[in-house]
C-alpha cells in the first residue's frame, strides 16, 4: 500500500496569512493526487484533483503543485471559513490510502 | 443536486452484524462506482471498499475482506454494506462516496455519514 505523510499536522493561522501543507507519498503517484476539506461534523468536502485541477465551485486562492512523490496545497489568502481539516489522498492505486490530515486553526 | 443518504448505523456488540444503506439521487447512479469510506472518531479517513457500475467488481481494504460486503441496487439507486463479525476497531463514521465519473478512486461527492458503535 501507498503510505501518505502529511506535514504539518497541525498549524495556527491569522486571516490572510499564506499557508502551504506538504504530502509526501511513498512511492512515485504521478500527479494522482486529490485534496479534500473537512469541516467538524461534516463529510469531506473534494477541493482538488489531478493535484492541481480546482474542482468547480472550489475559491482560486486553493492551489495545488508537486510532482513524483511529493506534493502541496496552498491557500493564498485564508478566509475564515478555510478553518478546517485538510486531507490528500492518493488515486494511482487500491487502495486509495489518505494522509493523516492537517488541522488549519485560527492564531 | 447530487445527494447521498446513508442509513442504518447504530451501537452492535462485538461479533455483531450491521447493514448500511444508502440512497442516491441527482445524477444517474448506473454511471458510477461507489464506495465506503470510514472515519473513526477523531482519526482520519479510511477508504473501505469500492463497487463497479454493474456491481461485477468489487475491492475492499485488507483490514475488512471477508467480513464486509459492498453491494447495489441499481434499480433501487441504493449503495449497501453488509457487516459482520464486527470489531471494536469497526466504529466509525461510515460515509457513502461517489467516485469521479471516470472511475478513478477520487470521491467527488459524499453522505452526511451514520455512526457505528461497536461496544458491549
Amino acid at each position: 500500500d501507498i503510505q501518505m505523510t502529511q506535514s504539518p499536522s497541525s498549524l495556527s493561522a491569522s486571516v490572510g496569512d499564506r499557508v502551504t501543507i506538504t504530502c509526501r507519498a511513498s512511492q512515485v503517484i504521478t500527479n494522482s493526487l486529490v485534496w479534500y476539506q473537512q469541516k467538524p461534523g461534516k463529510a469531506p468536502k473534494l477541493l482538488l484533483y489531478a493535484t492541481s485541477r480546482l474542482e468547480s465551485g472550489v475559491p482560486f486562492r486553493f492551489s495545488g503543485r508537486g510532482s513524483g512523490t511529493d506534493y502541496t496545497l496552498t491557500i493564498s489568502s485564508l478566509q475564515p471559513e478555510d478553518f478546517a481539516t485538510y486531507y490528500c489522498q492518493q488515486y494511482y492505486s487500491i487502495p486509495p490510502t489518505f494522509g493523516q490530515g492537517t488541522k488549519v486553526e485560527i492564531k | 443536486e447530487v445527494q447521498l443518504v446513508e442509513s442504518g448505523g447504530g451501537l452492535v456488540q462485538p461479533g455483531g452484524s450491521l447493514r448500511l444503506s444508502c440512497a442516491a439521487s441527482g445524477f444517474t447512479y448506473t454511471y458510477y462506482w461507489m464506495s465506503w469510506v470510514r472515519q473513526a472518531p477523531g482519526k482520519g479517513l479510511e477508504w473501505v471498499a469500492n463497487i463497479h457500475q454493474d456491481g461485477t467488481e468489487k475491492y475492499y481494504v485488507d483490514s475488512v475482506k471477508g467480513r464486509f460486503t459492498i453491494s447495489r441496487d441499481n434499480a433501487k439507486n441504493s449503495l449497501y454494506l453488509q457487516m459482520n463479525s464486527l470489531r471494536a476497531e469497526d466504529t466509525a463514521v461510515y460515509y457513502c462516496a461517489r467516485l469521479e465519473v471516470g472511475g478513478n478512486p477520487l470521491f467527488d461527492n459524499w453522505g452526511q455519514g451514520t455512526l457505528v458503535t461497536v461496544s458491549s
